[in-house]
């Protein structure tokens, strides 16, 4: 079966500090992969996505990166956090051909 | 582009109640529609979805929801709930071909169940 490991499940962070957070997926292969955000009753936004190794799409502009530096390996990134890139950051994966995404447990990220 | 509404930010209920949470979508092109269940400081767990076919589509937990097309809905139902159900659940659109499962989400309905 597929398992989505999200780290870590909370953070505190500094405003100007760097930000690195990992998600993996576990028994599949070439999966699509999103990272989303989920702001207080915002509902959640689709920050990136990748098809593949190295392909990265951005849907909002923002402080943050994405990359995928193996298939089954997506990271969000910052350089410098602001207080608003505080949130529930919500990393997910699909099939190809199907329809559903499956969703890790989310980090909640507290810029401070 | 898709989008999604959920007009009720919020729905109180009283337990062994019924309850519907409404959810409509705007999309120049066929989609899929879903119903996802998050729990306090979780991910979120796929309650339902409408691929082709019934319109009336049953979901884990006693869910229901139905497709009305002409309506442009997908209103999730369920009619007795429990306090466990208490929960955010949000509505999702994407399109049926291509899209890459790129998912559209409303901006969730809190349904707190009372006793």
């Amino acid at each position: 079966s597929q398992t989505i490991h999200q780290w870590p499940a909370t953070l505190v962070q500094p405003v100007g500090s760097p930000l690195s957070l990992e998600c993996t997926v576990e028994g599949t292969s070439n999966p699509n992969l999103y990272w989303y955000r989920q702001a207080a009753g915002r509902g959640l936004q689709l920050l990136f996505y990748s098809v593949g190794i190295g392909q990265i799409s951005s849907e909002v502009p923002q402080n943050l990166s994405a990359s995928r530096p193996q298939d089954r390996q997506f990271i969000l990134s910052s350089k410098k956090l602001l207080l608003s890139d505080s949130g529930f950051y919500l990393c997910a994966w699909g099939r190809r051909l199907n329809t559903e995404a499956f969703f890790g447990q989310g980090t909640r990220l507290t810029v401070v | 582009a898709q989008s999604v509404t959920q007009l009720d930010s919020q729905v109180p209920v009283f337990e062994e109640a019924p309850v519907e949470l409404r959810c409509n979508y705007s999309s120049s092109v066929s989609v899929y529609l879903f119903w996802y269940v998050q729990y306090p400081n979780q991910g979120l767990q796929l309650l339902l979805k409408y691929l082709s076919g019934s319109t009336l589509v049953k979901g884990i937990n006693g869910f229901e929801a139905e497709f009305n097309k002409s309506q442009t809905s997908f209103h999730l139902r369920k009619p007795s709930v429990h306090i466990s159900d208490t929960a955010e659940y949000f509505c999702a659109v994407r399109e049926a071909t291509g899209g890459g499962n790129k998912l559209t989400f409303g901006t969730g309905t809190q349904l707190k169940v009372e006793l």
